[in-house]
């Protein structure tokens, strides 16, 4: 089953909003990653993060490394039309098997 | 420029035949990945592969084979055993030991009709 829960499904924003996503599992997980997705296209990686607790930046966008290492989450500010994606977190589980585990996606889009 | 190449973009097949998709890579990764997208799921890991040669079932294998005889190729085959093989299906690769930073490919539509 699922492993990584993430909220909201999608989101509707005007352009310039600030815009905040998380993710959850009740597993533990040593790294969270957070990638984009655009229309028939193979997602991207936006952050990595590898300690709990950890805050990311990348230009307008922030991620966090939650300090239970269950969860993570993901801001976006001053959107603008090109955010328009799905946004995924992702994280190894601790089996043993080295391949990532992908939540359901986010759906974002910008009304210019 | 490296990168990661699937082909086709778009496959059309009938039901009860197998069909391969390629996937290519010259980064020199060693791990390659297979994944499935539906609608408003996110990414099911097929199969996975560390090292030529070798390669692990993910969470949703039935109906599906792979092969590495190559460390830049790795082709996934749908089988007719596959009860719904209509997706989006993504192929990545990474430097095993490294941070998960996965390059994907741009993907193959698959529909069966």
């Amino acid at each position: 089953g699922q492993q990584l829960n993430q909220s909201p499904q999608s989101m509707f924003i005007q352009e310039g909003e600030d815009v905040s996503m998380n993710c959850t599992s009740s597993s533990i997980f040593n790294t969270w990653l957070w990638y984009k997705q655009e229309p028939g296209e193979g997602p991207v990686l936006l952050i990595a993060l590898y300690k709990a607790g950890e805050l990311t930046s990348n230009g307008r966008l922030t991620a966090q490394f939650g300090i239970t290492r269950k969860d993570s989450f993901l801001n976006i500010s001053a959107s603008i039309p090109s955010d328009v994606g799905i946004y995924f977190c992702a994280g190894p589980l601790d089996t043993g098997r080295r391949a990532l585990t992908f939540g359901s996606g986010t759906r974002l889009q910008v009304q210019p | 420029d490296g990168g990661i190449t699937q082909s086709p973009k778009y496959l059309f097949r009938k039901e009860g035949q197998n069909v391969t998709l390629s996937c290519e890579q010259n980064l020199n990764h060693d791990a390659m990945y297979w994944y499935r997208q539906d609608p408003g799921q996110g990414l099911r890991l097929i199969y996975y592969s560390q090292i030529v040669n070798d390669f692990q079932k993910g969470d949703i294998a039935e109906g599906y084979s792979v092969s590495r005889e190559k460390k830049e190729s790795f082709p996934l085959t749908v089988t007719s055993a596959q009860k719904n093989p209509t997706a989006f299906y993504l192929c990545a690769s990474s430097i095993v030991r490294t941070d998960y930073g996965y390059t994907f490919g741009s993907g193959t539509r698959l529909t069966v009709v």
